[in-house]
């Protein structure tokens, strides 16, 4: 069985500051892990994906995230927010790393940009 | 390149009427394709595995005979939602897992669903 918690539902940011949106799984075996977005009323947009590759991932429109089996963590980051960043986050694990049969998404992160 | 369309995005229907909505792969093939529900301001939740040429597989406490899902073909599964009533107002998502790669779910944009 597997399990993901975002522990934050509500991250509110500056523009041009770091963002954290912090992220720990459960899995019984070795993951995959994959980071959405979700603006109001749309779909799911793929920002990054951790599939036992590197362990630092790059995703798209400078986010990134760090896989870390230790801490079983998977925290998303971006150096610098953009107002066009607000949007829900999901944290979202795969049942193996190279399956995603069956996907568990976390309760989400709602992101706020201040301007 | 893999891309998923759900259509409609937007309906509207009256108590006790049906519902169908269609989730369509349009540059790769998918035995299997998912229904996700999500209520507003909450997370996604798997409704139904949709897999082609045989009988879907429900969640526990989705109601089979209520989300009926026929899944004929490799691009194509739908999502019919009989005698709907206004609880079943929700945001209905599919997403199609490549049949060439088995690693990555695509989604599709939603459907949003509104029961009068």
């Amino acid at each position: 069985a597997q399990s993901v918690t975002q522990l934050d539902s509500h991250v509110s940011v500056s523009e041009g500051t770091p963002v954290l949106l912090r992220c720990n799984y459960s899995s019984s075996y070795s993951p995959s892990l994959f980071w959405y977005v979700q603006h109001p009323n749309k779909g799911l947009q793929l920002l990054l994906k951790y599939t036992s590759a590197a362990t630092l991932v790059k995703g798209i429109n400078g986010f990134e995230a760090e896989f870390k089996k230790s801490e079983t963590s998977f925290h998303l980051t971006k150096p610098s927010a953009h107002m066009s960043d607000a949007a829900e986050y999901f944290c979202v694990v795969g049942d193996s790393a190279g399956s995603a049969r069956q996907l568990t998404f976390g309760s989400g992160t709602q992101l706020t940009v201040l301007p | 390149g893999a891309v998923v369309s759900q259509h409609p995005s937007w309906v509207i229907c009256k108590s006790g009427t049906s519902v169908k909505i269609e989730c369509r792969s349009l540059d790769f093939q998918a035995t299997t394709m998912f229904w996700y529900r999500q209520f507003p301001k909450q997370s996604l939740m798997l409704m139904a595995t949709s897999n082609e040429g045989s009988k879907a597989t429900y969640e526990q406490g989705v109601e089979k005979d209520k989300f009926l899902i026929n899944h004929a073909s490799l691009t194509l599964s739908t999502l019919t939602v009989t005698s709907a009533h206004p609880e079943d107002s929700s945001f209905y998502i599919c997403s199609a897992l490549p049949d060439s790669i088995l690693y990555e779910q695509y989604f599709g944009p939603g459907t949003r669903l509104t029961v009068t």
